[in-house]
């Protein structure tokens, strides 16, 4: 099993619709997930951070945590054409309990928002 | 979040050649971290780099292959050694917020073709 993994797609909805985007990750003690949008040919951009369980809401972003089930998402409500990139799920996997480790991206879920 | 600065944006290389990409902050920072994301490829740790230390390198990833230096708290530079097509990818440098794995954020990244 990998260590992330994002719903497959790529993703298509209609400019106004809500787009949902999924990640579920295998560590049971990881605590920060993270979600970035990467433009094609830019670097990622960070969109939202989330650390407990629940949601969290930013604009048009809500980022939703369920770490019993190991399970994060992303809604964009509201989809704009500009949304329209690859989205990346992000998860700090620590190093033997430590704060330190590293960020563990998922594959990437592309999504098109068409007029 | 910080301002990084990654040079050179891009660059076209025969193989057998070196490159030294290099990553500079507008602040100091504990760790830095450079990933590489091959084409259509979400993005891979290849070495944490902590100022006065060595490079820790992940699985795959070997210090003769990509050499990293860290002279200071603002800035580290990663080698792409004896080059080959495969290692045709876009690097990228990354630094964290705060300490403990808060938020990442990239500079621009560098995109490697070799020919």
């Amino acid at each position: 099993q990998k260590e992330v993994e994002q719903n497959s797609g790529p993703l298509s909805v209609p400019e106004g619709a809500i787009a949902s985007l999924n990640c579920t990750y295998s560590d049971r003690v990881s605590q920060s997930f993270f979600w970035y949008r990467q433009y094609s040919g830019k670097s990622p951009e960070l969109i939202m951070s989330i650390y407990s369980n629940g949601d969290k809401e930013d604009g048009r972003f809500t980022a939703q945590l369920n770490k019993a089930s190991q399970y994060v998402s992303l809604l964009i409500r509201d989809s704009q054409p500009s949304d329209s990139a690859t989205y990346l799920c992000a998860v700090f996997i620590s190093a033997g309990g430590t704060s330190y480790g590293k960020l563990t991206f998922g594959q990437g879920t592309i999504l098109t928002v068409h007029p | 979040s910080a301002v990084i600065s990654q040079k050179p944006s891009r660059d076209i290389c025969q193989r057998g050649t070196s490159l030294t990409i290099q990553c500079q902050v507008d602040s100091q920072v504990t760790m830095m971290f450079w990933y590489r994301q091959q084409p259509g490829q979400s993005l891979t740790l290849i070495a944490t780099a902590n100022q006065g230390s060595e490079a820790t390198y992940e699985s795959g990833f070997v210090i003769d292959k990509f050499p990293i230096s860290r002279p200071n708290l603002t800035f580290s530079t990663l080698t792409v050694s004896n080059m080959s097509p495969e290692d045709s990818s876009i690097y990228l440098c990354s630094v964290e917020r705060g300490t403990g794995m808060t938020e990442a954020f990239f500079g621009q990244g560098t995109r490697l073709t070799v020919v």
